[in-house]
């Protein structure tokens, strides 16, 4: 499994645009990037994956570099309510590998 | 409401006893997957079922066990529970094996060993 690597935690204010990195090294041919969200006491949330280039949705935007060996989750105009841990995995699309968490970024919005 | 349905919310539950976690995935949804969350911890993968079948152990103990039935539901059974056994258990599911869509998570059940 593509081992990943984060920041530990992040600070921003409300209404900036926030920039998570996620570096995956090893990722093989077949991996997708995913990126969860989760509150405390909360299930993590899917929000974006993707496997090379851009990929916008309504809530962020991930970015994929042509190596692929890192990616960043872009979260435009911060709000309180997005104070989270923020966790990017890469697997390959079988199902039959473990989907293992990092520790995650811990991100903090402050007004 | 995102789908994934575990019960129950919290359970309180003395040392050496055993306890059974219930998850009922998305509608649609073949594959199961459990998780233990406990402070010190973060996420922790323990066993994934597809369509009634294991496919997938990770730091399972041997006190754990778990399976899917017919109806695609899923139970986790602890048992011999130890104080160090007290987390967050969370279920998600997935319509396929594979992580097209991304996994749907429960909101969890809240086991404290006392």
């Amino acid at each position: 499994l593509a081992k990943t690597t984060q920041p530990i935690s992040m600070d921003s204010y409300e209404g900036q645009e926030v920039n998570i990195t996620c570096s995956h090294n090893n990722i093989a041919t077949n991996d997708y990037i995913t990126w969860y969200q989760q509150f405390p006491s909360q299930g993590p949330r899917f929000i974006i994956q993707g496997y090379k280039t851009k990929v916008t949705n309504e809530v962020a935007s991930l970015f994929i570099p042509a190596d692929r060996k890192s990616s960043t989750l872009s979260l435009p105009r911060v709000s309180l309510s997005d104070t989270a841990v923020y966790y990017c995995l890469v697997g390959d699309n079988t199902g039959f590998q473990k989907l293992v968490f990092g520790t995650g970024t811990r991100l903090l919005v402050s007004p | 409401d995102s789908g994934v349905t575990q019960t129950p919310k919290h359970l309180i539950t003395a040392t050496g006893q055993r306890v059974t976690l219930r998850c009922s995935p998305r509608s649609g949804d073949l594959s199961v997957y459990w998780y233990q969350q406990s402070l010190d911890q973060g996420l922790q993968f323990l066993i994934q079922y597809y369509n009634g079948e294991e496919r997938a152990k990770g730091n399972i103990l041997e006190r754990f066990s778990a399976q899917q039935f017919p109806d695609l539901h899923s139970e986790l059974n602890l048992s011999s529970l130890e104080l160090g056994d007290s987390a967050l258990y969370f279920c998600a599911s997935s319509p396929r094996p594979g992580q097209d869509y991304g996994y749907t998570f429960g909101s969890g059940t809240r086991l404290t060993v006392v």
